[in-house]
């Protein structure tokens, strides 16, 4: 079974533009997380979304936003673009929103210039 | 806020002996994850603890939980070269606005090098 896939690999914006990543889960979870991870940190939680609603979002400003659609996969969308932005940005599934057990994605390189 | 303390940061150890890293939190929670990051990629899921006492083993690696103290253990046993990672605790909690709202917080990694 394919595990959790996230695109584009790598990607490079300059400031002020926009980006959108895109994650689709392992069959048959119906949550996905997304996370920032700045080099040399822990990943920091954004959004978790489960059956296309929002169930949780992390301290980040409002230049982020995500969706999820109803084959349960999910967009992140980052507006403004600022060289802070410039990342690894992790998607995780699981089977719903509380499960104890989170499957990370490749993750997609975001960098910003 | 939950804050989420490891330590040590960094462990250089040689192969065949055994450490300890250490995952404080500072606020109640009954559910806790380690993961794995190799460089470059991306977070392997190691254990699932979810009640107080929670002990569980693969391998070399060993993770409990305390959750009275707030404090998990990740032990390493008889280490070899390729337990050389980044190993994360992670703790859940409510997000922003409470309620049903869920987050996942991160340590910042203990990176671990074993050394022949």
């Amino acid at each position: 079974d394919a595990g959790v896939t996230q695109s584009p690999t790598h990607l490079i914006k300059t400031r002020g533009q926009h980006v959108t990543l895109r994650c689709s889960p392992i069959s048959g979870h119906k949550s996905v997380s997304w996370y920032q991870q700045v080099l040399g940190q822990g990943p920091q939680f954004i959004f978790q979304y489960y059956e296309k609603e929002e169930r949780g979002r992390g301290n980040f400003p409002d230049r982020f936003s995500a969706r999820q659609f109803p084959n349960y996969s999910s967009e992140l969308n980052v507006n403004a673009l600022l060289l802070g932005d410039s990342a690894l940005y992790l998607c995780a599934s699981s089977l719903w929103w509380r499960d104890g057990e989170q499957f990370f994605g490749p993750g997609t390189r975001l960098t910003v210039l | 806020e939950l804050k989420v303390e490891q330590n040590p940061l960094f462990l250089s150890m040689q192969e065949g002996k055994n450490y300890t890293i250490y995952c404080n939190y500072s606020t109640t929670s009954d559910r806790l994850y380690w993961y794995r990051q190799d460089p470059g990629k991306s977070l392997e899921s190691l254990f699932v603890l979810l009640s107080n006492g929670a002990v569980k083993q693969e391998g070399r690696l060993m993770a409990s939980l305390d959750t009275k103290a707030r404090l998990s253990t990740l032990h390493i046993t008889a280490a070899v070269h390729d337990l050389s990672a980044t190993y994360f605790c992670a703790v859940d909690s409510l997000a922003v606005g409470g309620g049903s709202n869920y987050k996942l917080t991160f340590g910042k990694g203990t990176l671990l090098t074993v050394n022949p």
